[in-house]
């Protein structure tokens, strides 16, 4: 079945540097999705970046890179140059082309000190 | 403006007395979900859609019903809440169901208390 485990419940940063944000995942499935959403202390759950189990490349997006490990079964989400507003809760998500289900982790509350 | 829209933002109900949360998309997304979050739990999917008339149940249906008679909407119904429902609902839409490449849009969330 698929799992998502994010083992750091809390994690501080200093603002400007780089934070890196643990994500494992358990699927046997050959194809599958990762994803990272962000939720700010307001509620909402925003998009952040997407890595494609065949895709070659670690995914980029602005600020936001996602170091995939694929024999690792990692999805780790590097924040780099960390701002007070990346302060909020991250969610690592799977999804596999084999069911319709996107299963979230935990989560990780991410704290960025002045 | 895309977007997807639920309603109320927040409910405060009994035991047992019925209700519905929307969830409307303009996006035209073929699919939509709906998960609830707790604290420490992450978000864990109730019920999804694949599209209209076809619905499916996630890792927690218990105590929940859905619809899908319109592509745009689906609601969430709970016919006889318990105080064990009490939690934050966020509604969701993707293209193709929040596979590859199709992130989730999700709703302003919903939180409902139930005494």
């Amino acid at each position: 079945a698929q799992k998502i485990t994010q083992t750091q419940p809390g994690m501080f940063v200093q603002e400007k540097e780089a934070v890196t944000l643990d994500c494992t995942y358990d699927t046997s499935d050959p194809s599958y999705g990762l994803f990272w959403y962000k939720q700010p202390s307001s509620g909402e759950m925003i998009f952040l970046i997407y890595q494609g189990s065949y895709d070659q490349q670690n995914a980029t997006e602005g600020r936001y890179s996602l170091n995939f490990q694929k024999a690792r079964k990692s999805a780790n989400l590097v924040i780099s140059a960390s701002q007070l507003g990346d302060s909020a809760m991250y969610f690592c998500a799977s999804y596999n082309t084999g069911g319709f289900k996107t299963i979230f982790g935990a989560g990780t509350r991410l704290f960025v000190k002045a | 403006e895309a977007q997807v829209t639920q309603n109320p933002r927040y409910l405060i109900t009994v035991t047992g007395k019925k209700l519905t949360v929307t969830c409307s998309q303009n996006m035209n997304h073929e699919y939509m979900s709906w998960y609830r979050q707790d604290p420490g739990l992450g978000l864990r999917q109730i019920y999804y859609s694949m599209n209209v008339e076809v619905t499916d149940k996630g890792d927690v249906p218990e105590g929940y019903k859905v619809s899908r008679k319109e592509k745009r909407n689906f609601p969430l119904i709970l016919e006889s809440p318990s105080p064990n429902q009490t939690s934050l609902y966020f509604c969701a839409s993707s293209l193709y169901g929040g596979g590859v490449n199709s992130p989730l849009h999700f709703g302003n969330g919903t939180r409902l208390t139930v005494t």
